[in-house]
Order: structure tokens, then sequence, then C-alpha cells
């Protein structure tokens, strides 16, 4: 079956401009997770979705970034006034349910520049 | 604060030979380990996890690894590599009710003929 998609793969924007970023989990998948992964390092947790809701938050870095998750399917991660340190690959995953039990299946990120 | 290190950033292995990659963690109450995989151009894959029970846990592609409690470690094993283990391996810990994985900086695998 289809795993997670996200798009674009790569995402070049000047410094100041607004991205987003979008995450298709498995279908039927109701956790959903956004992490970040900066060059050399492992992925760094930034916010946790179950359902529509956001059940944790707390990696977020700042204000400028949030999360949607509407209809509790598609995820849309939104970066405002972009700056070069966010550079990164952007990884979403989702699992059937929460709780370690449930695998995280992750897609294949989102490569983002910012110039 | 729940942490992950990996000390070795890049380990060579000759094809056939035994592997061994280390990782040690801190968590403040029982951990959920786990082991991924990440071939270049491709998404993280599980190899393998553990939450309780037996200390050594079998995962995919032959890979093993062995929870040791007294020093916080949690490494992983291969009898025998394949060229096609060449990759990032990377390991994470989380707990119950933690939905928040945090991951090692993860230890790059080379495999020479």
């Amino acid at each position: 079956g289809a795993g997670v998609s996200q798009t674009p793969s790569n995402k070049v924007t000047e410094k100041g401009k607004y991205v987003e970023l979008r995450c298709d989990p498995i279908s039927g998948h109701t956790a959903l997770y956004w992490y970040r992964q900066s060059l050399g390092q492992g992925p760094e947790f930034l916010i946790y979705f179950q359902g529509t809701g956001a059940a944790d938050d707390s990696g977020l870095p700042n204000d400028r970034f949030f999360a949607v998750r509407p209809e509790g399917s598609v995820s849309t991660l939104k970066i405002q006034r972009t700056e070069r340190g966010d550079s990164a690959v952007y990884l979403c995953a989702s699992s059937e349910d929460r709780g370690p039990n449930s695998p995280l299946h992750f897609g294949n990120g989102t490569r983002l520049t910012v110039t | 604060a729940q942490s992950v290190t990996q000390p070795d950033i890049h380990i060579t292995v000759s094809e056939g030979a035994s592997l061994e990659l280390r990782c040690n963690y801190s968590y403040g109450a029982t951990p959920y380990l786990f082991w991924y995989v990440q071939s270049p151009g491709q998404g993280l894959q599980l190899l393998l996890k553990y939450f309780s029970g037996d200390t050594l846990v079998q995962g995919i592609k032959g890979f093993e690894a062995e929870f040791k409690r007294s020093q916080s470690s949690f490494n992983l094993r291969k009898p025998s590599v394949h060229w096609s283990d060449a990759a990032e391996y990377f390991c994470a810990v989380g707990g119950f009710g933690n939905e928040k994985l945090t991951f090692g900086t993860g230890t790059r695998l080379t495999i020479i003929p």
C-alpha cells in the first residue's frame, strides 16, 4: 500500500518568505508526527497530532512554526518569515495509534533550503 | 530529560564481518528503545524495538539488539553484514505515554568489499 507522502520533496525559498510543507499519512493512521533533521543530526521532534488536535507541540522552536491537521488526515507544516537556520529536512511520520506499540512510518521528507 | 548518545559517527566494516553499533541512553522512567535505518533518499525504517521482557530483541534484516539496564545501553548487532546494509543508523528512546522520540546523532555505516 501507499506509504507516507510528503510534498514537495525539495523547496528552495528566500529568507523572510512563507512556506508550507504537506504530509499525507497512511490511510487510517490517527497519529501524525513532524520531525526536523538538520545536517549531521538525528531527527528532532516538532509536533504530534492525535486526530485533528495537536497533542504535543513542545518541539516547535518558536512561533514562526505552526502545523494543522484540520480533517485528521493531511497535515501542513507552516513556517513564516523563514530564516537560513530553518534549512533542514522536515520529516513526517504516521502511526495507527498513539503509543510505542504502534510503529512510526516515515515519509522521505521535504528538504527545505532557505537562501 | 531524555537523551541518546551514539559515540561512533562513522564505522567501516568488511562485507561478511560482524557489526556492533553502540547506543547509550538517558531516560527517567522505563525506556522504550528503537533502532531505525535511513538509506540515501529513503525514509527512516524501523529495524527493531524494545519495551520489556527478553532483553535480546530480534529485528528485520538479521539485526538484533541487547538492552542492558545497568549500562544504559542498547547496542545493535549483526553477525555478518551485507553491502546493502550501508546506511545511517539511528537509536531512539521514548516511553509509555510519551510520544516524543529522542534520536541520537546517528552512525554512518560503510561496507567495503
